[in-house]
């Protein structure tokens, strides 16, 4: 199985631009989450999703959207990239509810906007 | 004061040695989550616990539900056991993350 797959790895946007991370997993895991991680800093929730169709913010939403469309996949679309969204972005899945087991990472999105 | 703390933040040990790394969390949980972050970015899990103690390995994991505390152990520790060890406490929907320790072993 892959597990959860992250993509692109790498990305330099400019000041302005958009772009969508993508994240799916092949593990038919109901519960899907965006992390970013700040130099220093623990994750922290931007946005997850319960099943296809529901998602909900979470800590850090603002100047982010996601969508759930399919079980499978749940990308993380940035409008107007900012300095401060240099980060890197970690998608996780799971099962059930934290501490239900399962929860599997991606390997990261390491974004730079200048 | 966050919801999670972990201690130290940095630990610089010899090969061989025993270390430990501590957890406290002030929120309700369902379980307590030890994850490990490699040099190249890459998060894996180590432990899911929800009382008293897990093993697995030279890794050994154990919480106190009353003291709302954890802690993950590394016995005769390793070169390849360098990495940040992050705590994540469960919530209902989402997990609360320490901000980890970066543990450094010297050969």
């Amino acid at each position: 199985n892959a597990g959860v797959t992250q993509t692109p790895k790498f990305r330099i946007l400019k000041i302005g631009q958009s772009m969508t991370l993508q994240c799916a997993q092949d593990m038919n895991h109901n519960y899907m989450y965006w992390y970013r991680q700040d130099p220093g800093m623990g994750l922290k929730l931007i946005y997850y999703s319960v099943g296809a169709g529901i998602t909900d913010k979470g800590e850090v939403p603002n100047g982010y959207n996601v969508s759930r469309s399919t079980t499978e996949d749940f990308p993380l679309r940035l409008e107007l990239a900012a300095p401060s969204q240099t980060s890197v972005y970690f998608c996780a899945s799971s099962y059930s509810i934290p501490g239900g087991g399962g929860y599997t990472f991606g390997s990261g999105t390491r974004l730079t906007v200048v | 004061k966050n919801e999670v703390e972990q201690s130290p933040q940095n630990l610089t040990a010899q090969e061989g040695e025993f270390i430990t790394i501590n957890c406290s969390y002030s929120v309700g949980i369902s379980a307590l989550h030890w994850l490990q972050q490699h040099p190249g970015g890459g998060i894996v899990s180590l432990f899911m616990l929800s009382s008293g103690k897990k093993k697995h390995g030279r890794l050994i994991a154990t919480i106190n539900i009353q003291e709302k505390h954890s802690s993950l152990h590394i016995t005769a520790s390793h070169p390849r056991d360098s990495a940040v060890y992050i705590c994540a406490a469960a919530g209902t929907y989402k997990y609360i993350f320490g901000t980890g320790t970066r543990l450094k072993v010297l050969a």
